[in-house]
């Protein structure tokens, strides 16, 4: 089944402690991307990959890594969360069509 | 101003009505439309694209755009429970996405 998985999808953590939030995918798309969810600001691109160890910043990159080291994972780095970084967080891959493929969401708190 | 605006909603139905969602986008250089559908607890998925301006129909949704207005709308007909949703336009041009903030719909049964 084609799909993106990422890790984990529930995570309460504190100010400070660093964090990585993994996602794959298993359709061999070359371009993947993070999101951040938050009520009334919709969908904010976080950064995107175009392939591997190619990467950019999106809309709102402050505060966060990523790295593509395969083609099949993206991991989303927090060095040192803070609290307004506590959002809903989708990680996406696309095809060459450029329809979008959604992760299930990761819900994180930090305290 | 925001790149996409998205009408808010909330929508509120009952099942049969004709359910119409909306948004406006400023920059011409957007080709592509779209319109995701997300469940609560889920990831968007897709559910109409398109590029030309006119009408697409697909099943009960009919997506609308208009790029001399920079309008889109989508459009349901015949609603379900099932359709209970939050509605997310996005539109994408010279590699850039963006969503509107969304629009929650509830068909009630």
């Amino acid at each position: 089944e084609a799909q993106v998985t990422q890790n984990p999808r529930y995570l309460i953590t504190v100010t400070g402690k660093k964090l990585t939030v993994t996602c794959s995918q298993n359709m061999n798309h070359e371009y993947m991307s993070w999101y951040r969810q938050d009520p009334g600001l919709g969908l904010r691109q976080i950064y995107y990959s175009m392939n591997v160890e190619v990467t950019d910043k999106g809309d709102v990159p402050e505060g966060y890594k990523v790295s593509r080291k395969e083609k099949r994972n993206f991991p989303l780095i927090l060095e040192s969360p803070s609290p307004n970084q506590t959002s809903l967080y989708f990680c996406a891959s696309s095809s060459q069509t450029g329809e979008l493929f959604f992760g299930e969401g990761s819900r994180l708190t930090v305290l | 101003q925001k790149e996409v605006e998205q009408d808010p909603g909330p929508l509120s139905v009952p099942e049969g009505a004709i359910v119409s969602l909306n948004c406006t986008y400023s920059n011409s250089a957007f080709q592509y439309f779209m319109w995701y559908r997300q469940y609560s607890r889920k990831g968007p998925e897709l559910l109409m694209y398109t590029y030309s301006s006119g009408n697409k129909e697909d099943g009960r949704f009919t997506a609308q755009v208009d790029k001399s207005s920079k309008y889109i709308s989508l459009f349901i007909r015949d609603s379900q429970p099932s359709d209970s949703a939050t509605y997310l336009c996005a539109i994408s041009g010279d590699y850039k996405l963006s969503f509107g903030a969304g629009t929650t719909v509830t068909v009630r049964a």
